[in-house]
């Protein structure tokens, strides 16, 4: 299977805990993102990464939250501390920006998510 | 006002109907995604355009750059069309996806 992968599929924490999810690209990808997605809304964006750095990250993303992606490939996404508030699916997305890079749309390709719920 | 909107939020068919769903978006774009989102969550791409229509199947896609509205069709419906709907707008260099808060769309017998 060559899409985007996410681990694990559901993650059920008590609040306090902290949780560490993984995403793996399409390899070729050097752009992968985060989103959230509560309830009935639709996907809000956390943090990208062009390859290893971390290019921007949404106000959504807390102190608590940390993101990274060592070595450009896969990327994990930590919540220290998870609140009640935090419960949410969290996708990855990938994509591969050309030479071009700054400007051009390319197509984003999402994992199946990550469902987290905060006890 | 969110910079993505979609209508309707919720529409009910019945087998076979022609569906439109609408997306308006009033930021600049360089592209807009029409996603499928079935329960469970998994994210399905349906159609990026920046222009134009396009056709896939039983699916058509429009946008108007001028107008800043685009429209997701679908032809024939089937039950197992029912998911969520998502249209989303590329903005900004790093081309992140802005978020319409989804169609839900249930297509009965």
């Amino acid at each position: 299977d060559t899409g985007v992968s996410q681990n694990p599929r559901h993650k059920i924490t008590k609040r306090g805990q902290n949780v560490t999810f993984r995403c793996d690209p399409i390899s070729e990808h050097n752009r992968l993102y985060w989103y959230r997605q509560t309830l009935g809304q639709g996907p809000e964006f956390l943090t990208y990464f062009q390859n290893e750095a971390q290019l921007e990250k949404s106000r959504l993303l807390s102190d608590r939250f940390s993101a990274e992606r060592p070595k450009g490939s896969f990327s994990t996404l930590e919540i220290q501390r998870t609140e009640q508030g935090d419960s949410a699916m969290y996708l990855c997305a990938s994509s591969l920006v050309g030479l071009a890079g700054a400007g051009s749309y390319n197509e984003q390709f999402f994992g199946p998510g990550t469902r987290l719920t905060v006890l | 006002k969110n910079e993505v909107e979609q209508s309707p939020q919720n529409l009910t068919a019945q087998e076979g109907e022609f569906i439109t769903i609408n997306c308006s978006y009033s930021v600049g774009i360089s592209a807009l995604h029409w996603l499928q989102q079935h329960p469970g969550g998994g994210i399905v791409s349906l159609f990026m355009l920046s222009s134009g229509k396009k056709k896939h199947g039983r699916l058509i896609a429009t946008i108007n750059i001028q107008e800043k509205h685009s429209s997701l069709h679908i032809t024939a419906s089937h039950p197992r069309d029912s998911a969520v709907y998502i249209c989303a707008a590329y903005t900004g260099t790093a081309s992140k996806l802005t978020f319409g808060t989804g169609t839900r769309l249930q297509v009965t017998l």
